[in-house]
């Protein structure tokens, strides 16, 4: 059974700062790993997906690298904004199915 | 294209009532799957399909049913409602062969 673990739970940050978000997953077969974020009380927003063969992707401020096999997935959000203020949810595609981690709550400080 | 659509987004229910979540995608799709989030939680899988007339359960099936006799749509059915299903309800979809998962808005479900 596949297992995702993001650290840390929560994370505050000064405005400006660079933000590291990290996924860990127990099986290393995965199709592909792809980021939301998630606002409060809202649905997921698709960030970034990193296929299997993929090393990283980068949108804009945000860059995703996944090291498949450590099982390691890192997300980076450059010179953060409070408006990056969310919950940050990894989920590694393996098998048919989809799997989430619980998620990092970010809170960028004005 | 509207991508996965979810009904209703709010809705209160009283113990032992039954209900059903649509959820419909436009993507021809072949995977779907329900979700329940619990606050502060991750996402637990309740069920999936891999096609039309094929279901599976999740890590948390109890209490609910599906069915897929279209591509299009995934109700999930809620029968003898309980508190511990009070919840918010996703519904996702992704075509098979590493694809991007697209999710609908989410259900806000309360037992009271």
């Amino acid at each position: 059974k596949q297992e995702v673990t993001q650290i840390p739970a929560a994370l505050s940050v000064p405005e400006g700062e660079n933000l590291v978000l990290n996924c860990s997953f127990t099986d290393s077969a995965i199709y592909n790993l792809q980021w939301f974020r998630q606002d409060p009380g809202k649905g997921l927003t698709s960030l970034l997906l990193i296929q299997s063969s993929q090393r990283e992707q980068t949108s804009g401020r945000l860059n995703a690298s996944l090291d498949k096999s450590s099982g390691r997935s890192t997300l980076y959000i450059a010179a953060s904004q409070p408006g990056d203020s969310a919950t940050y949810l990894c989920a590694v595609q393996s098998d048919y199915k989809l799997s989430f981690g619980a998620g990092t709550t970010v809170t960028v400080r004005a | 294209n509207a991508g996965v659509t979810q009904t209703p987004k709010f809705r209160i229910l009283k113990i032992g009532q039954s209900m059903t979540l649509q959820c419909a995608q436009d993507m021809n799709h072949n995977y779907m799957y329900w979700y329940r989030q619990d606050p502060g939680m991750g996402l637990k899988l309740i069920y999936y399909s891999v096609g039309a007339g094929i279901t599976d359960k999740g890590e948390v099936p109890n209490g609910y049913n599906v069915s897929r006799s279209t591509t299009e749509d995934f109700p999930l059915r809620l029968e003898l409602a309980a508190p511990s299903q009070t919840s918010v309800y996703f519904c996702a979809s992704l075509m098979s062969g590493s694809t991007e998962a697209f999710f609908g808005q989410g259900t806000r479900l309360t037992v009271v």
